[in-house]
């Protein structure tokens, strides 16, 4: 069982947004903003789309935004395209046992 | 582009031990970057094992591997190590090194290695 919790799927057609949370605790995501998202496409690592709750790293696309409020964490996208169809994960700093914890991932599918 | 080379498959018998290399950049480990280890079991998505302080060798592990999992490095060979012992059938799985964004930071990775599956079968 996962320590964040994410839905197992979202699904949207191109040029929609779509948006997936992160719902976890006062330990871990209510604790800092130290929230990161990663994407994943089948058979490759993962990579890193979105850190501390808003910020993208350098060569990723401002479709890619998130937000925080209480203990839920937020990755929106928007002008869903084809190449996003992947799986998606939340991690976040926990205060608990595991140091980072990861959500259980989301796959999105585009229409 | 900055890299990450994990070492290959391993298949391993049940109670026996496996250690995957990483070998980064060699500035990596002149500075205060942060290498974790992250295992994805088919099906079970993505799951925090630990993380080595690539300059003074300090580690941090997720208490369900604690007594299991060994973390090292060699900053000779800018190679960080992942030993799991005592392997089980629920150790099958690919893993992962990554590297942090910046040093001093430990909270996202972005530099990943390619995985190394390892598989667990009598």
């Amino acid at each position: 069982q996962s320590a964040l919790t994410q839905p197992a799927s979202v699904s949207g057609s191109p040029g929609q947004s779509i948006t997936i949370s992160c719902s976890g605790t006062n330990r871990d995501v209510g604790s800092s903003n130290f929230v990161s998202w990663y994407q994943q496409h089948p058979g490759k690592a993962p990579k890193l789309i979105l850190y501390d709750v808003y910020n993208r790293p350098s060569g990723i696309s401002n479709r890619f935004s998130g937000s925080k409020s209480g203990n839920t964490a937020s990755l929106t996208i928007s002008g869903l395209q084809s190449e996003d169809e992947a799986d998606y994960y939340c991690c976040s700093y926990s205060t608990g046992s595991l140091l980072m914890v990861f959500g259980g991932g989301t796959k999105l599918t585009v229409l | 582009q900055v890299q990450l080379v994990q070492s290959g498959a391993e298949v391993k018998r049940p109670g026996a031990s496996v250690k995957i290399s990483c070998k980064a950049p060699a500035y990596t480990f002149t500075t205060t970057y942060y290498i974790h280890w992250v295992r994805q079991v088919p099906g079970r998505g993505l799951q925090w094992m630990g993380m080595i302080n690539s300059a003074s060798g300090r580690t941090t592990t997720a208490q369900t591997f604690q007594g299991r999992v060994s973390l090292t490095r060699d900053k000779s060979t800018s190679t960080a190590f992942l030993e799991v012992s005592s392997l089980k059938s629920d150790d099958m799985g690919v893993y992962y090194c990554a590297r942090t964004i910046t040093v001093s930071y430990f909270y996202a990775t972005d530099i990943w290695g390619q995985g190394t599956t390892v598989s667990v079968s009598s």
